[in-house]
């Protein structure tokens, strides 16, 4: 159960474009349509941005947007804005009803 | 409005022992599979354990099995961690989250609760 692989940092300017990988292995982001993605502010419990790897939940903005490549899945945010700085989280299902997060990235808006 | 309040945190010794509950409210408990989730401070988010619908299936990280139990009540609407044998590592922020039917994500967290191991 190891942890899927995120980039510590991303940083964009108000208006870009940034994508966050996500990568794993065979056995869980490769193996299963299921990566989802999750918002969390400083001392506040995270929030489901993307689920099923690039399906977004009512009252997401549709600048956040998920794809899966391989083992690899990713969060694009578009149209940065000064709200979308947070931590990001990915997690896969990894079958036997096991869960693995990623390692977390930071998002700066510059 | 679908609300998840977990409480039982607080300080413990290494080696002992406790009980969290998270109550819930605002929608059908007994409907839905319900996860614990873990957050060191400073550090990411870790799955700790999984229960299905009537308590018969549950499922652990590798860190936890043998030491944590998770399990519910659902005439009490409640979910529940069991922690024994805690060692500082164990030391963390505990949501309780709620896994919609059919699905295979967190669609609603609780707000967390602290859990310290020190001596």
């Amino acid at each position: 159960q190891s942890a899927l692989t995120q980039p510590a940092s991303v940083s964009g300017s108000p208006g870009q474009s940034i994508t966050i990988s996500c990568t794993g292995t065979s056995s869980d982001v490769g193996n299963y349509n299921l990566v989802s993605w999750y918002q969390q502010h400083p001392d506040k419990a995270p929030k489901l941005m993307i689920y099923e790897g690039s399906k977004r939940p009512s009252g997401v903005s549709n600048r956040f947007s998920g794809s899966k490549s391989g083992n690899t899945a990713s969060l694009t945010i578009s149209g940065l804005q000064a709200e979308d700085e947070a931590d990001y989280y990915c997690c896969s299902y990894a079958g036997s009803g096991l869960y693995v997060f990623g390692t977390g990235t930071k998002v700066t808006v510059l | 409005e679908v609300q998840l309040v977990e409480s039982g945190g607080g300080l413990v010794q290494p080696g002992g022992s406790l009980r969290l509950s998270c109550a819930a409210s605002g929608f059908t408990f007994s409907s839905y599979w319900m996860h614990w989730v873990r957050q060191a401070p400073g550090k990411g988010l870790v799955w700790v354990s999984r229960i299905n619908l009537d308590g018969s299936s549950t499922s652990y990280a590798d860190s936890v099995k043998g030491r944590f139990t998770i399990s519910r009540d659902n005439a009490k609407n409640t979910l529940y961690l069991q922690m024994n044998s805690l060692r500082a590592e164990d030391t963390a922020v505990y949501y309780c989250a709620r896994v919609p039917v059919g699905g295979y994500h967190f669609d609603y967290w609780g707000q967390g609760t602290l859990v310290t191991v020190s001596s």
